[in-house]
């Protein structure tokens, strides 16, 4: 079986700039998260999706947003890019979301603003 | 609020020798926890989790933990460290709203 992948892995962008981060979940995952990860906050949550719904979010600003297809793939965005914004962004699956369900981690993408 | 406290962020020791990576966690609920491996440049793996079932979690690459409700840890061990056990460890707990909440790590150093 499929892990959860991501593209791209790797992104430089500048500043003011958007960019938006795809995430194929493990087939029969109906959930998706998304974290931040950098060195000076450690690891973050952003946002879940399930079943195209927004379903928690994190405490970031509405900057970062996200949405979820009805094939279980997922998108972030990052609008008016920051240089704060340099990040390793991980998305994880799980099937159905409950609080007791491994989430299995994707690779991540390394987003590098200048 | 559920947190969780990981003690060291750094941890050396010596290839052959017991791994000993401290987590204490503080939740208001019986608490889902985890361990979770990060090798460079890569996402993070499971080890490990305790969902309550027995306080005696055994995971993969030959790590376990233990649950001690009463002194709130849940502390990853291996007795016999391997050079490819180099990385890091994050500890998590999984609260009502289910998202993860980590631990800072602990960059766990083999030398030979």
């Amino acid at each position: 079986k499929a892990g959860v992948t991501q593209t791209p892995r790797y992104l430089i962008k500048t500043r003011g700039q958007q960019v938006t981060l795809s995430c194929s979940p493990i087939s029969g995952h109906r959930s998706v998260s998304w974290y931040q990860q950098t060195p000076g906050q450690g690891l973050q949550f952003l946002f879940e999706y399930f079943s195209e719904t927004q379903r928690n979010k994190g405490n970031f600003p509405g900057r970062f947003s996200g949405r979820q297809f009805s094939n279980s793939r997922s998108e972030m965005n990052v609008s008016t890019l920051e240089l704060g914004d340099s990040a390793l962004y991980l998305c994880a699956s799980r099937k159905a979301g409950g609080h007791q369900e491994t989430q299995y981690f994707g690779p991540g993408t390394r987003l590098l603003v200048l | 609020a559920q947190s969780v406290t990981q003690l060291g962020s750094h941890v050396s020791v010596s290839e052959g020798a017991l791994v000993l990576l401290r987590c204490n966690y503080s939740s208001s609920v019986p608490p889902y926890l985890f361990w979770y491996v990060q090798y460079p440049n890569q996402g993070l793996q499971l080890l490990l989790k305790y969902t309550s079932a027995a306080t005696l979690v055994k995971g993969i690459n030959g790590f376990e933990a233990e649950f001690k409700k009463s002194e709130t840890s849940f502390h990853l061990t291996k007795p016999s460290a391997h050079m490819s056990d180099a990385a890091e460890y994050f500890c998590a707990v999984s609260n009502n709203t289910d998202k993860l909440i980590f631990g800072t790590g602990t960059r766990l150093q083999v030398f030979p």
